[in-house]
């Protein structure tokens, strides 16, 4: 019983250089989510899916772009990393299947130098 | 959507009961109410949730009084283990892919 599950867990890119976050759930769900959380602070939001097919930008969507690859995947890239986006970057799902919450995966650390 | 209120930091001491009050005036009637802890290191995890009255599960209750405008997250007995930071959340049923925003959560620290 995976869950949410995230990839890579930790990353070091360099200025400029490009990469994707994978995420990918196993519960079925119809929803999911890109959060950013910078230490000490809270979550915030980056892009959500809410279904196959649709993306909306969230909270903080500059630098960031998503795909929702089909109902289990969505992942998260950056296209030209930059120092402001080192932070934790969490993946999140929901549905009914769930009772209507929202479930997280375990993080992947990633810093820009 | 309903912006919510917490405080920023609790202190507490093992077996002491915890409560931590979250404000939603603007709550719409499609709103629940969920509240999440994080642990260091660690995505969040759901606690429990509720509409309106009192809802209890093995680990905590949530109080909801009838207005809705506030909610209460009570942690029975806390143990150093509690230490964490708690989120309330407000948005209607996330299956409908609503726009969730975290507030900055209340870090609890459980003391010996």
């Amino acid at each position: 019983n995976a869950g949410v599950t995230q990839t890579p867990k930790f990353q070091v890119l360099k200025t400029g250089q490009s990469m994707t976050l994978q995420c990918a759930q196993d519960m079925n769900h119809n929803s999911m989510y890109w959060y950013r959380q910078d230490p000490g602070m809270g979550l915030r939001l980056i892009y959500y899916s809410a279904s196959e097919g649709t993306t909306d930008k969230g909270e903080v969507p500059n630098g960031y772009n998503v795909s929702r690859l089909n109902k289990r995947e969505f992942s998260l890239r950056l296209e030209s990393a930059a120092p402001s986006q080192t932070s934790v970057y969490f993946c999140a799902s929901s549905g009914v299947s769930s009772g209507n919450t929202i479930y997280f995966g375990e993080g992947s650390w990633l810093t820009v130098v | 959507l309903a912006k919510t209120t917490q405080p920023i930091s609790m202190d507490s001491y093992e077996g002491q009961e915890v409560n931590i009050t979250c404000s939603h005036n603007n709550i719409a009637t499609n709103d629940y109410i969920t509240w999440y802890q994080q642990f260091p290191s660690q995505g969040p995890r759901f606690i429990i949730q509720g509409y309106k009255t009192k809802v209890t599960n093995e680990v905590a209750s949530l109080f909801i009084p009838a207005d809705r405008k506030s909610s209460t997250l009570s942690l029975p007995r806390v143990s150093l283990s509690d230490t964490a930071v708690y989120y309330c959340l407000v948005g209607a049923l996330p299956n409908y892919g609503q726009n969730f925003v975290f507030g900055p959560g209340t870090r609890l620290s459980v003391l010996p």
